[in-house]
């Protein structure tokens, strides 16, 4: 059974940095493309970030491109996003998704994990 | 570029509802749908147009024609009553439509 497990969201001031991780089980992790969505509270889903199978392709949303990194560990079987000048807009449930494909574009997202809630404020 | 989807739509139980998603590069590219009940995460239902995921009931199908794809739910269910997302890829950016909420009378 294929489980994300998330970790790391927290109440955090402006302008802070802050560091999600997932932890996948139950499937070969290092075959799969892997994406982070987000969702504040009471309102919709936002795509975040992208990687491929082996972390060489990435792609960001405009949203918070330069200020953020996605990364993974095969060899750990998990997945990362760093987040650096943190806003009330970076407010949001952080899901780790699975895709059905190694490629970071253009394919399935698969599997969700239950999320890890971001809080932005002083 | 947008996904746009209806924001509410209702239907009765036992009835055929579509839920619509329009957007200028559906043309070229393929549509997923999700479903999120309160509370929990999303679910995969429909991907590449029209395929059902895995697990997924026959009385959820999904078409695309031009820009416009489209999720139906016949026999609706109480346990239908939720949010539904289509998303699509533009190059490598993921889109998500705004949701739908369906509501079973």
């Amino acid at each position: 059974e294929v489980q994300l497990v998330e970790s790391g969201g927290e109440l955090v001031q402006p302008g802070r940095s802050l560091r999600l991780t997932c932890a996948a089980s139950g499937f070969t992790f290092g075959n799969y493309a892997m994406h982070w969505v987000r969702q504040p509270p009471g309102k919709g889903l936002e795509w975040v970030a992208s990687i491929d199978w082996k972390g060489g392709d990435t792609a960001f949303a405009d949203s918070v491109k330069g200020r953020i990194s996605i990364s993974r560990d095969n060899g750990k079987n998990s997945l990362f996003l760093a987040f650096s000048r943190l806003t009330s807009e970076d407010s949001a449930l952080y899901y780790c998704t699975k895709d059905i494909s190694p490629e970071a574009g253009g394919g399935t997202i698969e599997h969700w994990g239950q999320g890890t809630l971001v809080t932005v404020s002083s | 570029s947008d996904l746009t989807q209806p924001p509410s739509v209702s239907v009765s139980p036992g009835q055929t509802v579509s839920i619509t998603c329009s957007g200028d590069k559906l043309g070229d590219n393929y549509v997923s749908w999700f479903q999120q009940k309160s509370g929990q995460s999303p679910v995969l239902l429909i991907y590449q147009d029209s395929l059902r995921a895995s697990g997924v009931p026959e009385r959820f199908s999904g078409s695309s024609s031009g820009n416009t794809a489209t999720l139906t739910v016949s026999g609706t269910q109480a346990m239908d009553d939720a949010d539904y997302y289509c998303q699509a890829w533009d190059r490598s950016a993921g889109i998500f439509g705004r949701g739908t909420k369906l509501t079973v009378l």
